[in-house]
């Protein structure tokens, strides 16, 4: 099983350049999310969502769009990059169905610098 | 806002010792899932154990088990017969209802 899967995995971009990270799950779930893990920071919420065409912000949006048109994808927009979301960004997924309780499953992770 | 607290950035055990990480949390909801992800230098998150905070009884897989007080909102984690690959961060994690609020993590040295 393929889990979730993001690409790339790693990319270095100049200021104000634009990009997208990829997140795809075969899971079926319902709720998936993406964190940046900074030194010292441990992971934060930058956007969730719970299906199709639904979305919402975690604690650091700024900077960051998403959408939601399918069930399996998730991808994740740097509109106008800068040196501080220079970070490692992780997507993860979770049966809604298990509520709170629901493992939340991560892939692998995305090493994205910026100069 | 909920907060998760990891006061200990880096701790070490003897192999085959026993240590204790911590957590705390701040919360004012009365019912939520607490989470021990484990993440090895090959950046994976691995989930280790989890809790429900209406469920008195502390958590148990294998070597890994949690002292849970409600009351104090701490939560740590006791791995037992530490081993190699045990070495890696630890991070305690928040779930009231959807969003997951990490710590900063604690990070784990295995002494052979």
């Amino acid at each position: 099983n393929a889990g979730v899967t993001q690409t790339p995995k790693f990319q270095v971009l100049k200021t104000g350049q634009s990009m997208t990270l990829q997140c795809a799950q075969d899971m079926n779930h319902e709720y998936m999310s993406w964190y940046r893990q900074d030194p010292g920071m441990g992971l934060r919420l930058i956007h969730y969502s719970v299906g199709a065409g639904i979305t919402d912000q975690g604690e650091v949006p700024n900077g960051y769009n998403v959408s939601r048109s399918t069930t399996e994808d998730f991808p994740l927009r740097l509109l106008s990059a800068a040196p501080s979301q220079t970070s490692v960004y992780f997507c993860a997924s979770s049966n809604l169905a298990g509520g709170p309780a629901g493992e939340l499953f991560f892939g692998e992770g995305s090493r994205l610098t910026v100069l | 806002a909920q907060t998760v607290t990891q006061s200990q950035p880096e701790m070490s055990v003897q192999e085959a010792e026993t240590v204790t990480l911590s957590c705390t949390y701040d919360t004012s909801e009365s019912d939520y899932y607490l989470f021990w992800y484990k993440q090895p230098p090959s950046r994976q998150m691995i989930l280790v154990i989890r809790q429900e905070a209406y469920k008195q009884q502390n958590a148990t897989e294998n070597r890994f088990s949690v002292n849970f007080q409600k009351a104090a909102k701490s939560f740590s984690l006791k791995i037992s017969d530490s081993q190699l690959g045990d070495a890696a961060m630890y991070f305690c994690a928040y779930r009231p209802l959807l969003k997951l609020t990490f710590g900063t993590g604690t990070r784990l040295t295995i002494i052979p």
